[in-house]
């Protein structure tokens, strides 16, 4: 069973406000990612992290920052909230391998933004 | 660049009929991970199976089946005798390093 969680599972918020999403895991995983996830659309890595102190941007631009300080927390932030970062965003994290350890996923947060 | 299609939007079967998804990538490595994940209505991606590059042969996990194929670039899964609890949206992923490139998603409902 994956021990990663997000909150908060549903957010809507008002545009240009600051907002946090927050995930953590508790199997030590030194792989954490951030996916995002448009209704019957594939999924798009958007932050990774080897561990701590490391972050890089995915495969899809987005205006959302990460940090990693600790190995279990992976928060991410949008500075400035628009309609157009309405998604779902799902967190992982996987064990050191050479692409050949599953990742574990959180069951998402649902951002709206009005 | 790595990329993962998969051409069946939706399926729709009665249940104990058997369900295959079909999954095509693309990539330049050689070496290289391809996997499924099953995601149910709850959200969460589920980790059902994984092969990896170098070995093409198939196998059966109770109900799940897979068929991997190097020379086609395929990686289809199958569902034998499907079961209302089986409808999810199932993804095929690839990857080398640690990067996962999703395929679209497959949704398929399984009615009783």
């Amino acid at each position: 069973e994956a021990d990663i969680y997000q909150t908060p599972r549903y957010l809507v918020i008002g545009t240009g406000k600051k907002i946090t999403l927050e995930c953590s895991q508790t199997m030590g995983h030194d792989k954490m990612y951030w996916y995002q996830q448009d209704p019957g659309m594939e999924l798009h890595l958007i932050h990774y992290s080897y561990g701590v102190n490391s972050t890089e941007k995915g495969d899809l631009s987005s205006e959302s920052t990460v940090s990693r300080i600790r190995t279990e927390h992976f928060p991410l932030t949008l500075e400035s909230a628009r309609p157009s970062h309405t998604s779902q965003y799902l967190c992982a994290s996987s064990a050191l391998g050479g692409g050949n350890t599953e990742a574990f996923f959180g069951q998402g947060t649902r951002l709206t933004v009005v | 660049a790595q990329k993962v299609t998969q051409a069946q939007t939706e399926i729709s079967v009665v249940e104990k009929e058997d369900v295959t998804l079909d999954c095509v990538y693309e990539t330049r490595d050689t070496t290289y991970y391809l996997f499924w994940y099953k995601q149910p209505p709850s959200g969460e991606l589920v980790f059902l199976i994984r092969r990896n590059s170098f070995d093409e042969q198939n196998e059966i996990s109770g109900r799940y089946s897979w068929n991997f194929q190097k020379s086609t670039s395929s990686f289809n899964f199958t569902i034998t005798a499907s079961q209302v609890v089986d409808s999810a949206v199932y993804f095929c992923a690839l990857t080398f390093t640690d990067k996962l490139s999703f395929g679209a998603g497959t949704t398929v409902t399984v009615r009783a």
